[in-house]
């Protein structure tokens, strides 16, 4: 069974802080990606992953870092948080051949005060 | 960009009834991919479809490139059905392997006793 893991699921954070969300998979998976939801915008996508040591920029990448460190983990760290950010995110995983079903965690709930 | 026009943006239905969700694109799309939202705020996998219809118990889903659409039909609903249903569509590459998911905003299902 497919397995990606996301921590915190929920955050709260402070205007200027540092936010740091956790992306594990079991699937070994190539490709991972990042996005965010809000109401009335579906998902978008913010980084993406080819690969350790990968990260490409999303749709909306302003106001984000993603980092790789190793084929199951994907960060996505917002180093000055801000009010606009406050949402859900989403990890996927996607081994980008064939039939590419992306899989998703949980989402986390992070709430930027 | 790539858009993706989900519509109806909410329905309820009753139980033992049937409707369908669709999503059309802006431009040609390699395939898509359907999810529920489920009351925890996970995502579940549902179809992915590159052509053609596919079907699993009370739900399929069509896809048709060359027109442009998909439609995800429900019959026979019931309670644990509602959620937030979400399309999502997957651009034609031009290099690489990456797929690139493109979301609908979501269509809100409630079903009522």
């Amino acid at each position: 069974e497919a397995a990606v893991t996301q921590s915190p699921r929920n955050k709260v954070a402070v205007t200027g802080g540092k936010v740091t969300l956790s992306c594990n998979q079991t699937n070994n998976h190539n490709n991972m990606y990042w996005y965010r939801q809000d109401t009335g915008h579906g998902l978008r996508l913010i980084h993406y992953s080819y690969g350790a040591g990968s990260t490409e920029k999303g749709d909306i990448p302003d106001g984000y870092k993603a980092s790789r460190p190793s084929q199951e983990n994907f960060s996505l760290i917002l180093e000055l948080a801000t009010p606009s950010q406050t949402s859900v995110y989403f990890c996927a995983s996607g081994d980008g051949w064939g039939e590419d079903t992306q899989y998703f965690g949980p989402g986390t709930r992070l709430l930027v005060l | 960009g790539d858009q993706v026009e989900q519509s109806p943006s909410a329905l309820s239905l009753h139980e033992g009834t049937g409707s369908a969700l669709r999503c059309n694109f802006t431009t040609t799309m390699r395939a898509v991919q359907w999810f529920r939202k489920n009351s925890r705020g996970s995502l579940i996998n549902l179809f992915y479809l590159a052509s053609g219809t596919k079907e699993n118990g009370r739900l399929k889903s069509a896809f048709d490139s060359k027109e442009r659409y998909s439609t995800l039909h429900i019959r026979d609903a019931q309670l644990e059905d509602s959620g937030t249903y979400f399309c999502a569509a997957e651009g034609f590459l031009l290099s690489g392997s990456f797929n690139k998911l493109t979301f609908g905003a979501g269509t809100r299902l409630a079903v009522c006793p």
